[in-house]
């Protein structure tokens, strides 16, 4: 079992809708949880970090963690083409270095 | 957040041969990270790099295949050794922000394919 599952999709959608990207972890221990996205042939960008659980909102983008559950989410709002890309979830533990990543979910926004 | 760069963005190199890839950063950083990230696949760690220190392997990768260099606190190359078509990937260098949650940045990556 991965310690980092993420549902890889395609996930396709009209433009405007609310998208929910999620992705579920088995170890315990991580506290910092990252949201990175990565256009076509470049490099990943971080929009969004929380620790531990909680929400965290920026723009069109809130960022939820439930660690009971082992669970994180990433939602946005009001939708547009330029948010097709690939949305890979991270995360880690207090004191490591060492980021875990997801699969990514490869999201398209129609117009 | 730092602006990091790598040379080559792209390369086609044949079985047998080495490339280095560098990564160049804007400001200071402690900690540079490399990564692969395979055709469909998310990412995965290489190493780690600390300036003045040998870089830290993850469990599957070697020196003897991916040599590390770590000369300052702005620069790092990795070299991808006696290619093979398995390598094909691409490799991206990334940084530590020094901020609470460690949260990494990421360079455009370079592009290998091995023929």
């Amino acid at each position: 079992q991965k310690e980092v599952e993420q549902d890889p999709g395609p996930l396709s959608v009209p433009e405007g809708a609310i998208v929910s990207l999620n992705c579920t972890y088995s170890n315990s221990a991580f506290q910092y949880f990252m949201w990175y996205r990565q256009y076509s042939r470049k490099g990943p960008e971080l929009l969004m970090y929380t620790y531990s659980s909680g929400n965290k909102e920026d723009g069109r983008f809130t960022a939820q963690v439930d660690k009971s559950s082992k669970y994180i989410s990433l939602f946005i709002r009001d939708s547009q083409p330029s948010d097709s890309a690939t949305y890979l979830c991270a995360m880690r533990s207090q004191g490591a270095q060492k980021l875990v990543f997801g699969q990514g979910t490869r999201l398209t926004i129609n117009p | 957040s730092a602006v990091i760069s790598q040379k080559p963005s792209r390369d086609i190199c044949q079985r047998g041969t080495s490339l280095t890839i560098q990564c160049q950063v804007d400001s200071q950083v402690t900690m540079m990270f490399w990564y692969r990230q395979q055709p469909g696949q998310s990412l995965t760690l290489i190493a780690t790099a600390n300036q003045g220190s040998e870089a830290t392997y993850e469990s599957g990768f070697v020196i003897d295949k991916f040599p590390i260099s770590r000369p300052n606190l702005t620069f790092s190359t990795l070299t991808v050794s006696n290619m093979s078509p398995e390598d094909s990937s691409i490799y991206l260098c990334s940084v530590d922000s020094g901020g609470g949650a460690y949260e990494q940045y990421f360079g455009p990556g370079t592009r290998l394919t091995v023929t």
